[in-house]
């Protein structure tokens, strides 16, 4: 399988702090992809890094993948109340995995 | 821009009764997936359809049978519902390009009781 793995589980910090959640995978990817579910809500695609990239940025999101390693970083950078949500990464071709997600609470 | 339009948003049936989960999407894309998500848990792949007409088996197909009646729609049979498929089921689409990622339904919650 290449479902994915976050950690931590779960992640609580205060407004403004910066979040880091961490993924690993199993097999050799193509890319690797990081999502967003809000409580009670479907999936929101973030940010798709591929395996020949190391490094990418989208607003305050930061993406950062170590092939060797089979790992993966997201950095929310400057969080506010509205990043609480959980967060899954998900490798895959035509069959993507998902892993277990980190629950990120940011308190005001 | 509707994206992926799933039906119905809620359902709750008893052991053994058969229903049908529809799913639609307006962007042409050429892939779309049905998923389950039980809580506290990532999501589980059930069946996807690479392109109209084929069909494949994820992680989790027993109890379960799909259709992609055409590019647009893919549907999602419980042909004799347990209580073990009490659940929230999405469906997703892909285009297969560029950098998009899946794009999700708002989900089914089945209940069996």
């Amino acid at each position: 399988s290449q479902q994915g793995e976050e950690d931590p589980q779960a992640l609580s910090i205060q407004e403004g702090e910066n979040a880091t959640m961490n993924c690993s995978y199993k097999t050799s990817i193509n890319n690797l992809q990081w999502y967003r579910q809000n409580s009670g809500r479907g999936l929101v695609h973030l940010i798709l890094i591929r395996s020949n990239e190391r490094e990418k940025h989208s607003g305050r999101l930061r993406v950062t993948l170590d092939t060797s390693k089979k790992s993966s970083s997201l950095l929310i950078t400057a969080s506010r109340a509205a990043d609480t949500a959980s967060y899954f990464c998900a490798t895959g071709n035509n069959d993507m995995r998902f892993g277990a997600g980190t629950r990120l609470t940011v308190k005001p | 821009n509707a994206g992926v339009t799933q039906t119905p948003k809620f359902q709750v049936l008893k052991t053994g009764q058969s229903m049908t989960l529809q799913c639609a999407q307006d962007m042409n894309h050429n892939s779309m997936y049905w998923y389950r998500q039980d809580p506290g848990m990532g999501l589980r792949l059930i069946y996807y359809s690479a392109s109209e007409g084929t069909t494949d088996k994820g992680e989790v197909p027993n109890g379960y049978n799909v259709s992609r009646l055409n590019k647009r729609e893919f549907s999602l049979r419980l042909e004799s519902a347990a209580p073990s498929q009490t659940s929230v089921y999405f469906c997703a689409s892909h285009r297969d390009r560029g950098a998009d990622g899946y794009t999700f339904g708002s989900g089914t919650r089945l209940t069996v009781v």
